[in-house]
């Protein structure tokens, strides 16, 4: 059975500072892995996709790498801003269906 | 990109009634929609897939009986919540598969049972 695990559970850091999420999942057999931004009540905001043949995708101040053999993935972002304050949520495609994990909540200090 | 509304946004309705939740997709037609639950501080949950024209399909531990779904067409899924309870209280969200096989996910109905 798929899970998915992101570590920190949660991360304050001073604005300006560059930060790793991290999100390992048990079965490397997947389509592809997201990233999410999710605010306080909100929905889902999709930050980055990485196909499961791809290493890396980048968008502006993030970037997100895969290593599908180790199941791992890390969310990168550089000169962080209060703006980027949110839960930050790391899913899987091992089929038809996401599977989700709990999420890092992010606060960044003014 | 692609756009999924829901409505409500959020809805409060007492113990032993039904609400309906709807899921559209705005500009694309999805053969498949997607429900999800989410607890406070918990992650998303998939409760069942949708699928225009058929059965939904749940996920193991949830009622079907209670939570039902109907794919009617294919921009619109509808999620009731029948005689609700208070630990239904949750934020309910959707997807829809677009044809290029992404999802794309609703901004989510709060939903509370007093």
């Amino acid at each position: 059975k798929q899970e998915v695990t992101q570590i920190p559970a949660a991360l304050s850091v001073p604005e300006g500072e560059n930060l790793v999420l991290n999100c390992s999942f048990t079965d490397s057999a997947i389509y592809n892995l997201q990233w999410f931004r999710q605010d306080p009540g909100k929905g889902l905001t999709s930050l980055l996709l990485i196909q499961s043949s791809q290493r890396e995708q980048t968008s502006g101040r993030l970037n997100a790498s895969l290593d599908k053999s180790s199941g791992r993935s890390t969310l990168y972002i550089a000169a962080s801003q209060p703006g980027d304050s949110a839960t930050y949520l790391c899913a899987v495609k091992p089929d038809d269906k996401i599977i989700f994990g709990k999420g890092t909540r992010l606060h960044i200090l003014p | 990109g692609a756009v999924v509304s829901q409505h409500p946004s959020w809805v409060i309705c007492k113990s032993g009634t039904s609400v309906k939740i709807e899921c559209r997709s705005l500009d694309f037609q999805a053969t498949t929609m997607f429900w999800y639950r989410q607890f406070p501080k918990q992650s998303l949950m998939l409760m069942a897939t949708s699928n225009e024209g058929s059965k939904a399909t749940y996920e193991q531990g949830v009622e079907k009986d209670k939570f039902l779904i109907n794919h009617a067409s294919l921009t619109l899924s509808t999620l009731t919540v029948t005689s609700a309870h208070p630990e239904d209280s949750s934020f309910y969200i959707c997807s829809a598969r677009a044809p290029t096989l992404e999802q794309y996910f609703g901004p989510g109905t709060r939903l509370t049972v007093t």
